[in-house]
């Protein structure tokens, strides 16, 4: 079946490390996406990219990371520089003709240990 | 201008009534709406989706009703049942640029 995986599906981080997410697609989308989600704040844009090799900030990139070396892959790194890191974090892809849905994984839920 | 303001925050509907949650938005280059439904723990999934060239769009018990000069949207669940329970977005873009969400609502249908 084509979809989005997100692993893991829980991460603890101490205080001073990085840590990364993992999100990998098999529905061939140029386009990948990740967001934040707080509890009543919805979903908020991290970073997105179209196209390998290639990415733009969102609303909140400060203190993450992002690379899109492969079509299918577009790992998230949490750098110490966030301050409060933890959140619900989803990773989406979509086609990139006009404006189209976007498919989410089921999210990585990052804790602070 | 990029907003997509969503109410009610929650919204709590009998089995059997109609659940209406309300959307507005100010950038008029907006030309796609979908609504996304997400349960505890899960990703959202894209419920139902409309294009500003039509006013109304109905799958099944869910329809988006779109009004283009107030720019606004809103979701209708008819005969709106348990299962129903969850958080819904709203969101909006345009051409390529990523999804501009709302920031949810969470809706429970009692019994």
């Amino acid at each position: 079946d084509g979809g989005i995986t997100q692993s893991p599906k829980y991460l603890f981080r101490k205080e001073g490390q990085n840590v990364t997410l993992s999100c990998e697609q098999n529905l061939n989308h140029d386009a990948m996406y990740w967001y934040r989600q707080d509890p009543g704040q919805g979903l908020r844009l991290i970073y997105y990219s179209q196209i390998v090799n290639d990415f733009q900030k969102g609303d909140i990139a400060e203190g993450y990371s992002v690379s899109r070396e492969k079509k299918e892959s577009f790992p998230l790194t949490v750098t110490s520089a966030q301050k409060n890191p933890t959140a619900f974090y989803l990773c989406a892809s979509s086609i990139i003709r006009g404006s189209q849905p976007q498919h989410f994984g089921d999210g990585t839920r990052l804790s602070i240990l | 201008q990029q907003q997509v303001k969503q109410s009610p925050q929650s919204l709590i509907v009998q089995k059997g009534g109609i659940s209406i949650i309300n959307c507005a938005y100010e950038n008029t280059a907006f030309d796609y709406f979908p609504w996304y439904q997400q349960f505890p723990g899960k990703g959202p999934a894209l419920l139902i989706a409309i294009r500003p060239d039509v006013s109304e769009k109905k799958e099944g018990r869910f329809t988006i009703s779109f009004n283009k000069s107030a720019k606004q949207f809103s979701l209708h669940i008819m005969d709106s049942q348990p299962g129903d329970s969850a958080t819904y977005f709203c969101a909006a873009n345009s051409g390529n640029t990523p999804l501009v969400f709302g920031k949810g609502t969470r809706l429970s249908v009692i019994a």
